[in-house]
C-alpha cells in the first residue's frame, strides 16, 4: 500500500543546475499537486493537474515546470536551480474536491 | 480566490490542558475544510475534514473542530493535551468548484510537562 511516493528524498544542487523531482500513486487519483514549504510560510501550490494531460499553475509556478502523462506520474522540473528554490518539497493527490489529499515524505532540496 | 489565516504561529500548552488552534478561512461559497498535522521530517497526515453536514467534526488522536460559516471559523480543539501533539498543524480549505487546495502558515503546537 505505497500511496504517494517521492524521489529523491534528499538532494543538493548547484546554481544552474537542472533536476526533476518524481511524484508517483498508486491510489488512481485524478488531482495531483506540488507544494514547497518554507518556515514559517505554510505550503504553497505550485502546480497542480486534475487528469492526465491537464495541468495548471498554482500560487508560485516561476521557476518550474509539470507535466502528467499518465494518472500516476506527475513530475516537477527545475531547469535552472536558484539559492531561492531551497526548500521541502511535497506531491499530493485526491480522488476528487471533497476528499482529502494523501501527501508524500516530501524531498529536501538545497541549491548551492 | 479562498485564503486561509492561522492565529498564531506558536502555541504552548501544559501537558492535560486545553488545545486550541484557530483558523479563519476566506471564501465566496461555503468551502471544504481540513486539519492537518506534520511530524518532523514527515509528510502531512489528515487529522479531520469538514464538507457538508453536521458542523461539529471529529477527527484522530482525540481532536475535534467546528465549522462556523458566521465566523468563517474552523478552530481546532483538543480537551487534554499530550506530549504526543507536539507537532505543527496545518488548516486548508477548498472551493467546492474549484481544484486548489490551499493552506495556512501553520501553527507549531508545544506541549509543556
Amino acid at each position: 500500500n505505497a500511496g504517494v511516493t517521492q524521489t529523491p528524498k534528499f538532494r543538493i544542487l548547484k546554481i544552474g543546475q537542472s533536476m526533476t523531482l518524481q511524484c508517483a500513486q498508486d491510489m488512481n487519483h485524478n488531482y495531483m499537486y506540488w507544494y514547497r514549504q518554507d518556515p514559517g510560510m505554510g505550503l504553497k501550490l505550485i502546480y497542480y493537474s486534475v487528469g492526465a494531460g491537464i495541468t495548471d499553475k498554482g500560487e508560485v509556478p516561476n521557476g518550474y515546470n509539470v507535466s502528467r502523462s499518465t494518472t500516476e506520474d506527475f513530475p516537477l522540473r527545475l531547469e535552472l536551480a536558484a539559492p531561492s528554490q531551497t526548500s521541502v518539497y511535497f506531491c499530493a493527490s485526491s480522488n476528487k474536491g471533497n476528499t482529502e489529499a494523501f501527501f508524500g515524505q516530501g524531498t529536501r532540496l538545497t541549491v548551492v | 480566490a479562498q485564503s486561509v489565516t492561522q492565529l498564531g504561529s506558536h502555541v504552548s500548552v501544559s501537558e492535560g490542558a486545553l488545545v486550541l488552534l484557530r483558523c479563519n478561512y476566506s471564501s465566496s461559497v461555503p468551502p471544504y475544510l481540513f486539519w492537518y498535522v506534520q511530524y518532523p521530517n514527515q509528510g502531512l497526515q489528515l487529522l479531520l475534514k469538514y464538507t457538508t453536514g453536521a458542523t461539529l467534526v471529529k477527527g484522530i488522536n482525540g481532536f475535534e473542530a467546528e465549522f462556523k460559516k458566521s465566523e468563517t471559523s474552523f478552530h481546532l480543539t483538543k480537551p487534554s493535551a499530550h506530549m504526543s501533539d507536539a507537532a505543527e498543524y496545518f488548516c486548508a480549505v477548498r472551493d467546492p468548484y474549484g481544484n486548489k487546495l490551499v493552506f495556512g502558515a501553520g501553527t507549531i503546537l508545544r506541549v509543556k510537562s
